[in-house]
Parts: structure tokens; C-alpha cells; sequence
């Protein structure tokens, strides 16, 4: 049983481009969080989605961030006109739907480098 | 807000020594408390976790005790090998809030050598 897959996993961007960020979460789960790791600092917490829905975005910035989850293929986490304080870890979790559950299951993360 | 307070690290540890790995929280709910670990180029796994006072959490021969009085949960292994040598995190998700945010801490590395 696969895994959280993120990719890329390493992704380099000049400032002013668009960073797109994928995530396709374990079989059978319909629940998928993204997380960023600024550089020396824990994960935070960004944004909680289900199929087709945004449940809580309270931790994404209010411009430039945005976050899908479509009903078919895997979430977008999309970065319009990057700055070099973008540059971060982003990672997805994922857990299984109709059960509360208090574990999230992650990928191996995205490496995004803004030059 | 929660929170999560973990020592910083790196710690460095010669094979067959005892880990302590300190970890505290402020929550104003009743959180779940959790440890993952990640190893170099890997994704966090949930090492272990507990979901309420006085639980204790166990894996691979890492224990932590869930403290309500001290608000702590401190990792702890007996024992470590070379191949425990990862970054540990400290974190903890609120009944409140669904569980669907986890609050984590900064991160503990830990190096074990021959």
C-alpha cells in the first residue's frame, strides 16, 4: 500500500514564477493537510481539505497561496509570484474519511528553493 | 494558542546511551500528544502518540509518559542505535479543532555514533 507521495520533491524557482505542488494522498483517504517548515522552525500547519472542499485555511497567507483538492487526481498547493521567504519544506498528510482520527499520514515533502 | 516547546537540539549520543528528548505543551483543550520522526530525506512517521493524562506512548522501544500536571511529554529510549540518528517532533493536535491541525515543535536532531 503506497504511501503519501509528494512531488517534485526539489523545486527551484526564480522570484515572480508559479510553484506547483502535488500531493496524492494514501488509498482510501479522502483527507489531505499541508504543512510548511521555514528553515530552523516545526512544520505549521497551512490548510485541511476533502474532496472538492476547503475545510480550514486558517494558516495559509491571505495572497498568493492557493489550495485544491479536485475530485479526481491529486491536491494542488499553488504559489503565484514566489519570494525568496517562500523558500520552505512543504509537506502533505493525509488520513482516512468518516472517522475521527487524531493521525495524519505524510509524505515525503517538497524542497522549494526560490532563487 | 497551543503550543509546543521541545529541546534544541542537536544531541549527541554515543551507541547504548539512554535518550532523553524533552518535550512540553500548552494546549486549552485536551490534546492528543505525539511523537514522529523523520528520518534524512523521508517524510515524518508517527513514532508514537497518547491521547490522554497519564497514557503512556511506546515504539521501537521509545516510551513518553503524557504528564497533565507538568504539561510534558519526554521522549525517552533506553538504549539508542546508530540507526535511531533523525530529527524528532514533538507535537500535539486539539479535540477541539477535529484533530485536523497539528501544533509541532521546532525539532530535536539527534546523532548516535559507534
Amino acid at each position: 500500500n503506497a504511501g503519501v507521495m509528494q512531488n517534485p520533491r526539489h523545486l527551484v524557482r526564480r522570484r515572480g514564477q508559479e510553484a506547483r505542488l502535488r500531493c496524492s494522498p494514501m488509498k482510501g483517504h479522502s483527507h489531505v493537510y499541508w504543512y510548511r517548515q521555514l528553515p530552523e522552525e516545526g512544520l505549521k500547519f497551512m490548510v485541511y481539505l476533502q474532496k472538492e472542499n476547503i475545510i480550514d485555511e486558517s494558516g495559509m497567507p491571505k495572497e498568493r497561496f492557493s489550495a485544491e483538492f479536485p475530485k479526481e487526481g491529486p491536491s494542488i498547493l499553488r504559489i503565484q509570484q514566489v519570494v525568496r521567504g517562500d523558500s520552505a519544506a512543504y509537506f502533505c498528510a493525509s488520513s482516512p474519511p468518516l472517522v475521527i482520527t487524531d493521525t495524519q499520514y505524510f509524505g515525503p515533502g517538497t524542497r522549494l528553493t526560490v532563487l | 494558542g497551543n503550543s509546543v516547546t521541545q529541546m534544541e537540539g542537536p544531541v549527541t549520543l554515543s551507541e547504548e546511551a539512554f535518550l532523553t528528548i524533552n518535550c512540553t505543551y500548552t494546549a486549552t483543550g485536551y490534546p492528543s500528544l505525539f511523537w514522529y520522526v523523520q528520518y534524512p530525506g523521508e517524510g515524518l512517521q508517527l513514532l508514537l502518540k497518547a491521547t490522554k493524562a497519564d497514557d503512556k506512548g511506546s515504539n521501537k522501544g521509545f516510551e513518553a509518559t503524557y504528564r497533565k500536571e507538568t504539561t510534558s511529554f519526554h521522549l525517552e529510549k533506553g538504549s539508542v542505535q546508530v540507526s535511531d540518528s533523525a530529527v524528532y517532533f514533538c507535537a500535539l493536535s486539539d479535540r477541539n479543532t477535529g484533530f485536523q491541525k497539528l501544533v509541532f515543535g521546532t525539532g530535536t536532531r539527534l546523532l548516535v555514533s559507534p
